[in-house]
């Protein structure tokens, strides 16, 4: 089954603590990027990449890294998490030459006390 | 301003009613527009994409207008199953990035 899998699922976790959110798609996409929602606020991009070692800032990258060693994963890495990053993460991927179809993971909801 | 602006709802229909969304875009750039639908605390998922010239697919229907920069889609015969969030969904020319709105809510009930 086509799929983009994200994990964890849900994670509470403390201010300063380093997480990693795992992000993997078997659909051999080239493009992956990494979204937050909040409300009022809707998705915005937080990183891209247009493939294996190729990444780029979105609109809200301070706070995150990422990388893409492999074209199957995009973990997106929180070094010293704080409260504001509190929030709904969907990693998303789709071909190069159809990127406004999107294929999203199911969410990581992240609650930084 | 956003670049990308709906009214958030929500939107409450009876089963069996149309219901039409609007969403204004303000970079004349904008090159290719999308609805999203997105049910409560899941994915989004792609629905359709918005042609110039207006596209239907089943009970949907989606238009274009590039003069007023806005783009709308038309529900007909609204089912429960239609219950969700939709997202009005740009895409630069030239760019590979997508800019989503913050979604119309729509509540259909029996």
């Amino acid at each position: 089954e086509a799929q983009v899998t994200q994990n964890p699922r849900y994670l509470i976790t403390v201010t300063g603590k380093k997480l990693t959110v795992t992000c993997s798609q078997n659909m051999n996409h080239e493009y992956m990027s990494w979204y937050r929602q909040d409300p009022g606020l809707g998705l915005r991009q937080i990183y891209y990449s247009m493939n294996v070692e190729v990444t780029d800032k979105g609109d809200v990258p301070e706070g995150y890294k990422v990388s893409r060693k492999e074209k199957r994963n995009f973990p997106l890495i929180l070094e010293s998490p704080s409260p504001n990053q509190t929030s709904l993460y969907f990693c998303a991927s789709s071909s190069s030459t159809t990127t406004y179809e999107q294929y999203f993971g199911p969410g990581t909801r992240l609650t930084v006390t | 301003r956003k670049e990308v602006e709906q009214d958030p709802g929500p939107f409450n229909v009876p089963e069996g009613a149309t219901v039409a969304f609007n969403c204004t875009y303000s970079n004349s750039a904008s090159q290719s527009f999308f609805w999203y639908r997105q049910d409560c605390r899941k994915e989004p998922k792609l629905l359709m994409s918005v042609y110039s010239s207006g596209n239907e697919d089943g009970r949907f229907t989606a238009q274009l207008n590039r003069a007023s920069q806005y783009i709308s889609l038309l529900i007909r015969d609204s089912k429960l199953s239609d219950s969700a969030t939709y997202l009005c969904v740009v895409r630069y020319r030239g760019f590979q990035k997508l800019v989503f709105g913050t979604g119309t809510r729509l509540l259909v009930s029996p």
